[in-house]
């Protein structure tokens, strides 16, 4: 079984830029999440799609992160413009039916991204 | 007080001895527990989950529910260099949240031959 995937896995840009992330989830899971890992912490809910549609985007930066989730199955997360603090690793999730017991969230590889 | 919380680290323990890690979550209503490990540059690995009051064994691995006091712990007995790594405690809170996980900060073991 094919795991998530995400790329690019390095990017680096001027703030101010703007940088998208792809995600491609485990064939079948109808949840994928997006976590900021910020050096040293641990990972920080972004949003939650449960299909295509958003279950929890309370901790999204909305006037510079947006992110889609098109068909149900890849999703986007989109920053712009950047700024020096989004430097982190972006990682993204999936899991069967939308986590609870016995709900398992795979990781994919993440994307670490440098904003100078 | 953060929600989910790990004892401080890092944790340096000898080859071959257990390995305890703590974590304590603030929201009463939370029905999922987890034990992640993520090696450097890597990304979170799951290792153990547990969902009732009491321990629950996987090879070397122990976890540890104790929802009255809201806490949570992972043991690693016969800890191996290869168990060096960041270990998170995540919490599945219920309600609105349902599947929201929250992590700790981590706690990095290190096992020294």
């Amino acid at each position: 079984e094919a795991g998530v995937a995400q790329s690019p896995r390095y990017k680096i840009i001027e703030k101010r830029q703007s940088v998208a992330f792809w995600c491609n989830p485990i064939s079948g899971h109808a949840t994928l999440y997006w976590y900021q890992q910020i050096l040293g912490q641990g990972p920080k809910l972004l949003i939650q799609f449960q299909n295509n549609g958003v279950v929890d985007d309370s901790q999204l930066p909305k006037d510079r992160f947006s992110a889609e989730r098109l068909k149900g199955v890849d999703s986007t997360l989109k920053i712009q413009p950047a700024k020096l603090e989004d430097s982190a690793v972006y990682l993204c999730a999936s899991s069967q039916r939308g986590a609870g017991p016995g709900d398992t969230q795979y990781f994919g590889p993440g994307t670490r991204l440098t904003v100078l | 007080q953060k929600e989910v919380e790990q004892n401080s680290g890092p944790l340096s323990v000898p080859e071959g001895a257990i390995a305890s890690l703590n974590c304590t979550y603030s929201d009463r209503g939370s029905q999922s527990f987890f034990w992640y490990r993520q090696y450097s540059g890597k990304s979170p690995e799951l290792i153990m989950s547990i969902y009732s009051n009491g321990d629950k064994e996987d090879g070397r691995f122990t976890a540890q529910l104790n929802k009255a006091s809201q806490y949570v712990s992972l043991l690693i007995r016969d800890s191996q260099p290869s168990d060096s790594a960041t270990y998170l405690c995540a919490v599945n809170q219920g309600g609105t949240s349902y599947g929201k996980l929250t992590f700790g900060q981590g706690t990095i073991l290190t096992v020294h031959p």
